[in-house]
């Protein structure tokens, strides 16, 4: 089954200073990948999803952008950080269950902008 | 593009009662519907899921039934125990198209010994 990875963890960052998150999935090849964010006390909010290298889609005009440099890697990024970044963001690989096509979460990264 | 509720945003309830949380969903298209625990701190975990060609499923204390012409999917725990306790999401997708997903908003059980 696959296993995904996020850092950092936690992160604590000023307004205005620039992002990179990082995930990295094993166990499959060419997965869909998505990056979801959660605002405290709200779902989960689709912001980017990508079906191979180098193919982003975007679902919400935002602050943020997305890269898929390698099949199982996918970064998000910001070159200027807002308050209303801040939330709890989910890297989201979907990969075969049996018959069925089930997502598996990453443990997240919390960031904090001040 | 998809629009999904979720109802109530929070549920009480005694432990051994049952709890129901119910979603809507607007995208026809949308066939695959997963529901997910999400502990404080933590990521969602799926706790079980229902495909558009099936009405209903259970799994031990959880069930999920589907009625895909009203367009709307519920969760019902029975015998809830204070471990249930925890935030609960519902999710429509369409396993086609990318397999993106909508969320509900989540609600908060809280399972009172």
């Amino acid at each position: 089954s696959q296993t995904i990875h996020q850092w950092p963890a936690t992160l604590v960052q000023p307004v205005g200073s620039p992002l990179s998150l990082e995930c990295t999935v094993e166990g499959t090849s060419n997965p869909n990948l998505y990056w979801y964010r959660q605002a405290a006390g709200r779902g989960l909010q689709l912001l980017f999803y990508s079906v191979g290298i180098g193919q982003i889609s975007s679902e919400v005009p935002q602050n943020l952008s997305a890269s898929r440099p390698q099949d199982r890697q996918f970064i998000l990024s910001s070159k200027k950080l807002l308050l209303s970044d801040s939330g709890f963001y989910l890297c989201v690989c979907r990969g075969r269950r049996g018959s069925y096509n089930e997502q598996f979460f990453g443990p997240g990264t919390r960031l904090t902008v001040l | 593009g998809e629009n999904v509720e979720q109802h109530p945003s929070t549920l009480s309830v005694q432990e051994g009662d049952s709890a129901v949380i119910k979603c809507t969903y607007s995208d026809s298209a949308s066939n695959y519907f997963p529901w997910y625990k999400q502990e404080l701190g933590k990521r969602p975990q799926l706790i079980i899921d229902i495909r558009s060609n099936v009405g209903e499923k259970k799994d031990q204390r959880i069930a999920v039934t589907l009625n895909k012409t009203a367009k709307h999917f519920s969760l019902h725990i029975t015998e809830t125990q204070p471990e249930d306790s925890a935030v609960y999401f519902c999710a429509a997708s369409d396993l086609v198209n990318a397999g993106k997903s909508t969320f509900g908003d989540g609600t908060t059980l809280t399972v009172k010994p």
